[in-house]
């Protein structure tokens, strides 16, 4: 099974800010990375598709890169309404795995 | 618009079979190459892949839950289930079904329901 690492499991950043998020694969899985953000008693939603892809409908502040078995989540401006947790998810193989979470709060 | 929408109990006995059952509107799960996937969260968790049905009927799950899942689809009722069975505490989760469709070439979830609570308790 492919094991999905991030970092940090949790930050602090302000409105106006930028944070980065990073998400790690014990083995290669090409570009086959997803990036999910979840409030909660909400649904996730899916943010990035394929490393770097935005989902339509997600704003532009948000944008991913990486390939292989480093990728990164970018949130540049922070808005209110982006704190909330972040999953990365590899879609290479079955099982499907995500990583651990990175909850980001309001400094 | 797909909509995605879990039912079933809420509370289930340890060592009975958890059955889910989760309601597509919006697009025939039987159409497009399209799976219909079951995901769970225990509390203060992550996200676990529990398994999934291909739009043609064939499924796969996750290897560490064993031989406990079962995943089927119900055409006419445009429907998809879960049963989990021998459950135990570790089961306690929020359940999720959704949908990973192929976006340019890849697959990803795409859109999900807003997620079940169930307890294992007695």
């Amino acid at each position: 099974d492919i094991q999905m690492t991030q970092s940090p499991s949790s930050l602090s950043a302000s409105v106006g800010g930028r944070v980065t998020i990073t998400c790690r694969a014990s083995q290669s899985i090409s570009r086959y990375l997803n990036w999910y953000q979840h409030k909660p008693g909400k649904a996730p939603e899916l943010l990035i598709y394929t490393a770097s892809s935005l989902q339509s409908g997600v704003p532009s502040r948000f944008s991913g890169s990486g390939s292989g078995t480093v990728f990164t989540l970018t949130i540049s401006s922070l808005q209110p309404e982006d704190f909330a947790t972040y999953y990365c998810q590899q879609s290479y193989t079955t099982p499907r795995s995500f990583g651990q979470g990175t909850k980001l709060e309001i400094k | 618009q797909v909509q995605l929408q879990e039912s079933g109990p809420g509370l289930v006995k340890p060592s009975q079979t958890l059955s889910l059952t989760c309601t597509v509107s919006g697009v025939s799960i039987s159409s497009g190459s399209v799976y219909w996937s079951w995901l769970r969260q225990p509390a203060g968790k992550g996200l676990e892949w529990i398994g999934r049905v291909h739009s043609t009927g064939n499924s796969d799950h996750n290897p560490s839950l064993r031989s406990r899942v079962t995943i089927s689809m119900e055409t006419s009722k445009n429907q998809f289930s879960l049963n989990l069975n021998s459950v135990t505490a570790a089961d306690t989760a929020i359940y999720y079904c959704a949908r990973e469709g192929m976006i340019v070439g890849l697959y990803a979830i795409d859109n999900w329901g807003q997620g079940t609570l169930v307890t294992v308790s007695s």
